[in-house]
Formats: C-alpha cells, sequence, structure tokens
C-alpha cells in the first residue's frame, strides 16, 4: 500500500517554542491531507482538512493561528504548533488521500509524539 | 450524520481463540467500510476495506462483510494470535465529496499466550 511518514517522530521542547511537524506521502500525490491529534487511549480527533494550495480547513474548536497548516506540494503538508505550551502534549497524526472521492483510501502516518515541558 | 459505533473494550482473548469485534454505521448514501489497526505508539494502518454492500474486506486473516441490511462491518478472525494484539478502529467515508473518515472509538485487543 501507499505509504506515509511524518518527521519527527518525537519531539521534545520548551514551552512557548515553535514546533514544525512534516507529513509526506512517499508514493503517491495527495490531494488532500488530514491532521489529527490522539490523546493515550482515545480515539483520532481530527484537527483540520488540507488540500494542496489552499487553506486548510479547521474543525471547530482548532485554533488555526495556533496550529499552522500548509499544503505546498502534492506531496508535503506541515503542522506547526505555534507558542506551544503542556497542554498541547500530544500524538499528532497525519494522513493523506490520493483524490478527493471518499471511496479512496487515507493513509496514516507513523505519528510525532510531542512533549512540551 | 454519520456514525460508527464498535463495541467497548478493552477485549482479552486467549491465543487462537475466535475474534469479533463489532461495527455498525448510520450513514446516509452509500458509505465505504474501513478497518484501521493501531500498534503501540504507532500510527494507523489499514488492515481492510470494503466499498459497496455484500463486499468482503479480507487481510493476515481477518475478514469483514459490509451489511447494509444491518447497517454493519463486523471484524472477524478465526484465530487470533498475540502480535494481534492492538487497537482497532472501524471507520466510514461518505463518499460525498472531500469528507474526512468517521471513527468509532476504537477497541483495544489483548491476546495473551
Amino acid at each position: 500500500g501507499a505509504v506515509v511518514s511524518q518527521h519527527p517522530s518525537r519531539v521534545i521542547c520548551k514551552s512557548g517554542t515553535s514546533v514544525k511537524i512534516e507529513c509526506r506521502s512517499l508514493d503517491f500525490q495527495a490531494t488532500t491531507m488530514f491532521w489529527y491529534r490522539q490523546f493515550p487511549k482515545q480515539s483520532l480527533m481530527l484537527m483540520a482538512t488540507s488540500n494542496e494550495g489552499s487553506k486548510a480547513t479547521y474543525e471547530q474548536g482548532v485554533e488555526k493561528d495556533k496550529f499552522l497548516i500548509n499544503h505546498a506540494s502534492l506531496t508535503l503538508s506541515t503542522l506547526t504548533v505555534t507558542s506551544a505550551h503542556p497542554e498541547d502534549s500530544s500524538f499528532y497524526i497525519c494522513s493523506a488521500r490520493a483524490g478527493q472521492d471518499g471511496t479512496d483510501t487515507q493513509y496514516f502516518g507513523p505519528g510525532t509524539r510531542l512533549t512540551v515541558l | 450524520g454519520d456514525s460508527v459505533t464498535q463495541m467497548e473494550g478493552p477485549v482479552t482473548l486467549s491465543e487462537e481463540a475466535f475474534l469479533t469485534i463489532n461495527c455498525t454505521y448510520t450513514a446516509t448514501g452509500y458509505p465505504s467500510l474501513f478497518w484501521y489497526v493501531q500498534y503501540p505508539g504507532e500510527g494507523l494502518q489499514l488492515l481492510l476495506k470494503a466499498t459497496k454492500a455484500d463486499d468482503k474486506g479480507s487481510n493476515k486473516g481477518f475478514e469483514a462483510t459490509y451489511r447494509k441490511e444491518t447497517t454493519s462491518f463486523h471484524l472477524e478472525k478465526g484465530s487470533v494470535q498475540v502480535s494481534d494484539s492492538a487497537v482497532y478502529f472501524c471507520a466510514l467515508s461518505p463518499n460525498s465529496g472531500n469528507t474526512p473518515l468517521v471513527f468509532g472509538k476504537g477497541t483495544r485487543l489483548s491476546v495473551i499466550a
């Protein structure tokens, strides 16, 4: 199947700093990418949907100025957590889909564990 | 709106036992249905999928059949192994435009030797 990578896999930062997480589709072009957040022992919470070349669509309650998403190319999307605080510590997972048709499979990255001290 | 309900865990089974994880859905139209598996500390991996009624998805000994009449997509495996211990997520894709997956809450499976 298709491969999606994330970098870094784990990051520890100080409160107030910004952290960038990259999501890449390695062997297909991703028209659409999704960013999720997962708390321990819980399901995935969708944060935003991003389409290449356009602004991301954020879910209700997700601060767009705090979680900056850039989908600059068909193989790369980035999530920047700005001015991170301990409550932003979480497991962040991206996924990518080749088309804009719901029958297309979403492939997930391995996740990034963010710890804010 | 669309939703997915799956059985709450945790589920604990002995090795070689039969596994069923129930999943039912509510959706307008004809969604595609998926099972994803998440091993500890990792992202989600697609396990199997079905895109229309009566389709059966299968992979690694796991199976699920898209039952429109009962709006279900139950996951089954005849003989589980310790390596199957993970969290399993049922999900649907509404198939209407560029919409994300709708996930169930996940079912944690522990298989003991």
